[in-house]
């Protein structure tokens, strides 16, 4: 299984860019990493993923280093809205998604 | 498009008696899972249904949790006896067909369990 590791928190100022690490160093060839969101009490919300290269879609950015080992989730505008715990999760063989603990981010005005 | 849809959103049950989760998935997504998050950890996998075969029960405490998709669409989860351990938060998430296929999984707004 895909593993990941994040930093347990993180703060950004509102308007500020929220970039967020991940490591996935075990992470095989042919295996996606996916960033969700889980605002409290709601379900995670699929924000992005990848393989190898760059992706971006309306809501942010993900850069993926060339090894593959480790990713970064950029939220270009973070808003007060975007507070939530935020999860860069491997797969369990391509199938289904390992959370781990997540990164909390706090964003204040 | 209708997101993934649970039933109830919360229930309270006393030890020992059973409940039961409802989840009508994505129209059109073949795989289905069931998800178990514990207050302040992440989502943990139960169970993974492709159409109405299992792909992976691993998880699944077997001796009191029990998981069925009848016709490859709707799913229910049911916990009988129920422990005190067990109050959680219960996901539901479909997607297209496996991660592995380039797809994400959509997630519905959960039931969140209480057992006393």
């Amino acid at each position: 299984d895909a593993k990941t590791t994040q930093p347990t928190s993180m703060d950004c100022a509102e308007g500020r860019a929220a970039n967020l690490p991940c490591n996935h160093s075990t992470i095989s060839g042919n295996e996606y990493v996916y960033w969700y969101r889980q605002i409290h009490s709601q379900g995670p919300q699929y924000i992005i993923h990848g393989l190898k290269n760059n992706e971006t879609n309306e809501m942010a950015s993900l850069i993926i280093t060339e090894d593959r080992k480790s990713s970064t989730l950029i939220l270009p505008h973070a808003t007060l809205r975007d507070t939530a715990v935020y999860y860069c999760i491997g797969t369990q063989a391509g199938t289904a998604l390992i959370f781990g603990k997540g990164t909390t981010l706090s964003v204040s005005s | 498009e209708a997101g993934v849809a649970q039933s109830p959103r919360y229930k309270i049950i006393e030890k020992r008696q059973s409940v039961a989760f409802w989840c009508n998935p994505i129209s059109g997504h073949a795989t289905l899972y069931w998800y178990q998050q514990i207050l302040g950890q992440g989502p943990k996998l139960l169970i993974q249904f492709q159409n109405n075969g299992v792909v992976d029960d691993s998880q699944l405490p077997k001796d009191r949790f029990s998981a069925e998709r009848l016709k490859g669409v709707d799913s229910t989860l049911k916990i009988q006896p129920a422990k005190l351990e067990d109050s959680a938060v219960y996901l539901c998430a479909s997607s297209l067909g496996q991660l592995i296929l380039n797809t994400e999984a959509f997630f519905g707004q959960g039931t969140r369990l209480t057992v006393v």
